[in-house]
């Protein structure tokens, strides 16, 4: 079982529609947790950094953990073409943390 | 302005040819780090630095190797690439204290 697993989709939501993207996990030691997004050929960007249960905003983004079943998520509001990446989650520990799969994001105008 | 800085942004190198792919910061953050990500996979950490303390993790192959000679630069170097070293190698780094990394725009090796 990997450690940090996500569907790699592609998934596709038209322009304005709430994406919600997932990623659950199994390592317990995980104390905090990263979103990524990815352009093609781009080095990953970090989006969202959380340290406990709950959620945490930031404009349009949100990211939402539940440590009690180990899941994950990042919501994007009013989405948006430029929107289109690879999104990332990553789990971790000290100077220790593991990248999911990725999910593929494409926002249609 | 641009916080992680990786050079070259592509580098060609013929199988067997040693190669140095070089990471630069201006964030003076204590740990560095090195990826290997392959196409639609995700970044698979080879080593990292906590200030001079390396720590390879226990997959990366002999064939990788890296450096740093200050805080804000690393090197990776590649002795005898081969057909499947080929990937985006990614440089990130992090504070020791709020392990946010940040990642620069990777350089895409191509092994011929």
């Amino acid at each position: 079982q990997k450690e940090v697993e996500q569907d790699p989709g592609p998934l596709s939501v038209p322009e304005g529609a709430i994406v919600s993207l997932n990623c659950t996990y199994s390592n317990s030691a995980f104390q905090y947790f990263m979103w990524y997004r990815q352009y093609s050929r781009k080095g990953p960007e970090l989006l969202m950094y959380t340290y406990s249960s709950g959620n945490k905003e930031d404009g349009r983004f949100t990211a939402q953990v539940d440590k009690s079943s180990k899941y994950i998520s990042l919501f994007i509001r009013d989405s948006q073409p430029s929107d289109s990446a690879t999104y990332l989650c990553a789990g971790g520990y000290g100077q220790n943390f593991v990248f999911g799969p990725g999910t593929r994001l494409s926002v249609l105008p | 302005d641009a916080m992680v800085i990786q050079n070259p942004r592509y580098q060609v190198t013929q199988f067997g040819k040693p190669v140095t792919l070089s990471c630069s910061q201006t964030l003076n953050h204590n740990v560095m780090y090195w990826y290997q990500q392959k196409s639609s996979q995700a970044p698979k950490l080879l080593f990292h630095y906590y200030d001079k303390d390396f720590n390879n993790e226990a997959d990366t192959p002999d064939n990788f190797q890296s450096r740093r000679p200050n805080t804000s630069f690393c090197f990776l170097d590649i002795r005898s690439p081969g057909l499947g070293d080929a990937a985006m190698y990614l440089c990130a780094t992090s504070r020791a204290d709020l392990t946010q990394a940040f990642f620069g725009q990777g350089t895409r090796l191509t092994v011929v």
